[in-house]
């Protein structure tokens, strides 16, 4: 059974701090990472993705992946509250299915 | 440029009835595909379709079964509903079959079994 595992959280950091996040998966065979965020009631939104290992920096978000270690992390800088969410962790292997495998996720606050 | 369209938005059905949602990718996309998400369970893969053709199935049910239009258009069906079918479900569209891109959600579709 593939499995992506994500620290369940909550996390809580107060506004202007970096909030981490991460996320392990089990198929070595993954290919794509996604970072998605899912607002109280709304749908997934996806907010990154990252296929090299390394860093992807868009904005105040970094994602990070090391496929040696089956690792995948998502840094928000200078959060805010409007970053309140639940971020899910998505990881896609081989081949040409579109089946992305998703965490539970891990429900962030950051308090004014 | 319109996203992901899903209908009906809440839907209230009883035990041992049949449901259809529906699902209007964005335009040009061709990869639909359907998730289950509960609280215990978070967002569970359904099937994906691509030119009407289902590529890939998850470890749902028979009674969980979908197609897919030659306009992209997809629908699911649940039949036999039974308590533990309620939960939110999404339609997810991409470009296109095996690319990197992700997918868009929908708002998906929240169904009620009394």
């Amino acid at each position: 059974q593939k499995e992506v595992e994500q620290n369940s959280g909550p996390l809580s950091v107060p506004e202007g701090a970096i909030a981490s996040l991460n996320c392990t998966y089990s198929d070595r065979g993954s290919q794509s990472f996604f970072w998605y965020r899912q607002y109280s009631g709304k749908s997934p939104e996806l907010i990154m993705f990252i296929y090299s290992n390394g860093d992807k920096e868009d904005g105040r978000f970094t994602a990070q992946l090391n496929k040696a270690s089956q690792y995948v992390s998502l840094l928000i800088r200078d959060s805010q509250p409007s970053d309140s969410a639940t971020y899910l962790c998505a990881v896609k292997s081989q081949g040409g299915s579109e089946k992305l495998v998703f965490g539970k996720g891990t429900k962030l606050t950051v308090n004014p | 440029k319109a996203g992901v369209t899903q209908t009906p938005r809440y839907l209230i059905k009883t035990r041992g009835q049949q449901v259809t949602l529906s699902c209007s990718p964005i335009s040009g996309h061709r990869s639909v595909s359907w998730y289950q998400q509960t609280p215990g369970q978070g967002l569970q893969f359904l099937f994906e379709y691509f030119s009407e053709t289902q590529r890939n199935k998850g470890n749902f049910p028979g009674r969980f079964s979908g197609r897919q239009f030659s306009n992209s258009r997809s629908e699911m069906n649940v039949s036999t509903l039974e308590l533990g079918d309620s939960a939110l479900y999404l339609c997810a569209s991409s470009r296109e079959t095996g690319s990197n891109y992700g997918y868009t959600f929908g708002s998906g579709t929240r169904l009620t079994v009394v």
